[in-house]
């Protein structure tokens, strides 16, 4: 079955305290995308890749990063949690940009 | 940067039209997307039309694009209690990203 995995699918954790989401996506697609959903903002992106080693910030990167060693997975880190980054995450892959995009079911981070 | 703008929420009765409007600012806008998202879920697309097209028509969904005016509306025919949802309106023009609406609640009463 294509699909977007991310895990976890839901964190609490302490100010400070570095942690990463996992995201991967067995479409063989090329384009990967982290969003943040907050309600009344709609989903902002954080960061996407447009293939293997390479990434681009979106409209709000700081306090987060990402890596795309491999083509099936985008983690995004947090290296140093604070509570503003208490949100809903989504993890999207698609196959080129500007096309459909498949949502991973979501991560709910809350940062005390 | 760019913007768009929807009503944040809408109550129609089952078997009604709802109308979800949607607004942007790109003026470049290639795609335009309507995305779903069910409690607890992800978004799914719905449905999408090319900033040359008027209207696209898919099953119960009805796609009106103005581009003079910069405005995109989702019509659902004959709306049921499982097309309660969170609609994203979406645009993709020529910068590397796609730009989403805050999303709208559409709550379907009996």
């Amino acid at each position: 079955e294509a699909q977007v995995t991310q895990n976890p699918r839901y964190l609490i954790t302490v100010t400070g305290k570095k942690l990463t989401v996992t995201c991967s996506q067995n479409m063989n697609h090329e384009y990967m995308s982290w969003y943040r959903q907050d309600p009344g903002l709609g989903l902002r992106q954080i960061y996407y890749s447009m293939n293997v080693e390479v990434t681009d910030k979106g409209d709000v990167p700081e306090g987060y990063k990402v890596s795309r060693k491999e083509k099936r997975n985008f983690p995004l880190i947090l290296e140093s949690p604070s509570p503003n980054q208490t949100s809903l995450y989504f993890c999207a892959s698609s196959w080129g940009q500007g096309v459909e995009q498949y949502f991973g079911p979501g991560t709910r981070l809350t940062v005390t | 940067g760019e913007d768009v703008e929807q009503s944040l929420f809408l109550s129609v009765r089952e078997g009604d039209s709802s109308v979800i409007n949607c607004t942007y600012t790109d003026s470049s806008s290639t795609y335009l997307y309507w995305y779903k998202q069910e409690p607890g879920a992800g978004l799914q697309l719905l449905t999408y039309i090319f900033s040359n097209m008027d209207m696209k028509q898919d099953q119960r969904l009805t796609v009106l694009l103005n581009k003079k005016d910069k405005h995109l509306s989702l019509r659902i025919a004959d709306t049921q209690t499982g097309d309660s949802a969170i609609y994203f309106c979406a645009d993709w023009g020529n910068g590397q990203n796609f730009v989403f609406g805050p999303g709208t609640r559409l709550s379907v009463l009996p």
